[in-house]
């Protein structure tokens, strides 16, 4: 079965500073992986999202994630924090079963201090 | 484009009082759709999704119904409200892998 790990609740950055948000998954094919970004009281927004092909994968607002297969894992990563990027991060996998099911992490809250 | 639809975006609503939440999708045809929920702090839980009209498939028992009676309309109900359906609704819709969502309706059951 597929399944989602974010292994950090909550992180603190400063602004300016870079960041890194870890995501595990378990699945037995090769996976879709996305990471989703949502603000206090909005819906989801996908930030990127991996197929195949390079495993190196560039979304908006100047986020990237690196997809390792010996590691399972999908990091997000971003040079340079900013205020705006406080938020909470959801890492999710995909898997063709029917309509298409996503499972997603429990999520990370992003802080950003001055 | 696409966009997708939720309203209303806040319901405080009694114990035992019926529900209905509503979400359309514009600018596309035949898409999955799908109700999640999201409590307080926590992550999405998928409650239905449907791959066509009258096409409903639940993924956790509970005290909730989906509706799909137009191609882009998908609504949530309940006859019912408990006091733990309080919480954030998302829809979202997709024609592959990849889901995009709504702006949540957030619902308040006291």
């Amino acid at each position: 079965a597929q399944s989602v790990t974010q292994p950090d609740i909550h992180i603190t950055v400063s602004e300016g500073a870079s960041l890194e948000l870890r995501c595990n998954y378990s699945y037995g094919a090769t996976p879709y992986l996305f990471w989703y970004v949502q603000s206090p009281g909005q819906g989801l927004q996908l930030l990127l999202k991996y197929f195949s092909g390079d495993t190196l994968v560039q979304g908006i607002k100047g986020f990237e994630a690196e997809f390792k297969r010996s590691q399972s894992s999908f990091n997000l990563r971003k040079p340079s924090v900013h205020w705006s990027d406080a938020a909470e991060y959801f890492c999710a996998v995909g898997a063709k079963t029917g309509g298409f099911k996503t499972i997603f992490g429990a999520g990370t809250r992003l802080f950003v201090k001055a | 484009s696409q966009t997708i639809h939720q309203w209303p975006a806040t319901l405080v609503q009694p114990v035992g009082s019926p529900l209905s939440l509503e979400c359309t999708v514009e600018g596309t045809s035949n898409p999955n759709l799908y109700w999640y929920r999201q409590a307080a702090g926590r992550g999405l839980q998928l409650l239905f999704y449907s791959v066509g009209i009258g096409q409903i498939s639940s993924e956790v028992p509970q005290n909730l119904s989906a509706s799909r009676p137009q191609d882009r309309q998908f609504i949530l109900s309940s006859k019912k409200l408990l006091l733990s359906d309080s919480g954030f609704y998302l829809c979202a819709w997709s024609l592959s892998e990849t889901q995009y969502f709504g702006p949540g309706t957030r619902l308040l059951v006291l």
